[in-house]
């Protein structure tokens, strides 16, 4: 059970817009700590697609967006496409356990 | 361009020990530190410790600690992460993946190492 909480799955049509959503706590997102997140393409390593909360790494296309308040953050994909098919993970810091937390994982279905 | 590159896979019997190493390239390696993540097959990431590129402090996920050992090697730019006692649910890929600070963002992964446990 992790620390961030995440929906299992996510699905949207070619086009759409889709958000997933990262829940935490006052001892982590909560207490200010920035939130990441990251794809993970079948069979390759996780890859950073926002970081700072609201930040895209160059590279990453703008229609990935990152928002971030109170205990609670979310990604946004617009325009989604066949190619965004993937996992997606949420990380942060907890000060109470003092560890790196990630989410549990979303997997996106491009229907 | 910054990479990190990591050792082939490995399959050990359960308790035994493995080690992983972590070569970093395209910038100064004591400019930053590096973690290291697992994946169990079919499941999500697990952040396992961190180590400072310049002074080789370290901090261990609670999980892991007393079976772990991160090390760094300035005169090759190397991480390396040993597991220890080994179980069947050590079973994983495991990644190294910069980062600047403890929590901070892991911006360049490695493309991971597959360790199996098996007798």
């Amino acid at each position: 059970q992790s620390v961030l909480t995440q929906p299992p799955s996510v699905s949207g049509a070619p086009g759409q817009r889709v958000t997933i959503s990262c829940t935490g706590s006052s001892s982590n997102i909560g207490a200010g700590y920035d939130l990441h997140w990251y794809q993970q393409l079948p069979e390759t390593a996780p890859k950073l697609l926002i970081y700072d909360n609201t930040n895209r790494p160059s590279g990453v296309p703008d229609r990935f967006s990152g928002s971030k308040s109170g205990t609670s953050a979310s990604l946004a994909i617009t325009g989604l496409q066949a190619e965004d098919e993937a996992d997606y993970y949420c990380q942060s810091y907890d000060g109470s356990l003092r560890q790196v937390i990630f989410g549990g994982g979303t997997k996106l279905t491009v229907l | 361009q910054v990479h990190l590159v990591q050792s082939g896979s490995e399959v050990k019997k359960p308790g035994a020990s493995v080690k992983v190493s972590c070569k970093a390239s395209g910038y100064t390696f004591t400019s930053s530190g590096i973690n290291w993540v697992r994946q169990a097959p079919g499941q999500g990431l697990e952040w396992m410790g961190w180590i400072s590129g310049y002074s080789g402090n370290v901090n261990y996920a609670q999980k892991v600690q007393g079976r772990v050992t991160m090390t760094t090697d300035t005169s090759t730019s190397r991480a390396y992460m040993e597991l220890r006692s080994l179980r069947s649910d050590d079973t994983a890929v495991y990644y190294c993946a910069r980062g600047r600070s403890i929590g901070a963002v892991l911006d360049v992964w490695g493309q991971g190492t597959t360790v199996t446990v098996s007798s």
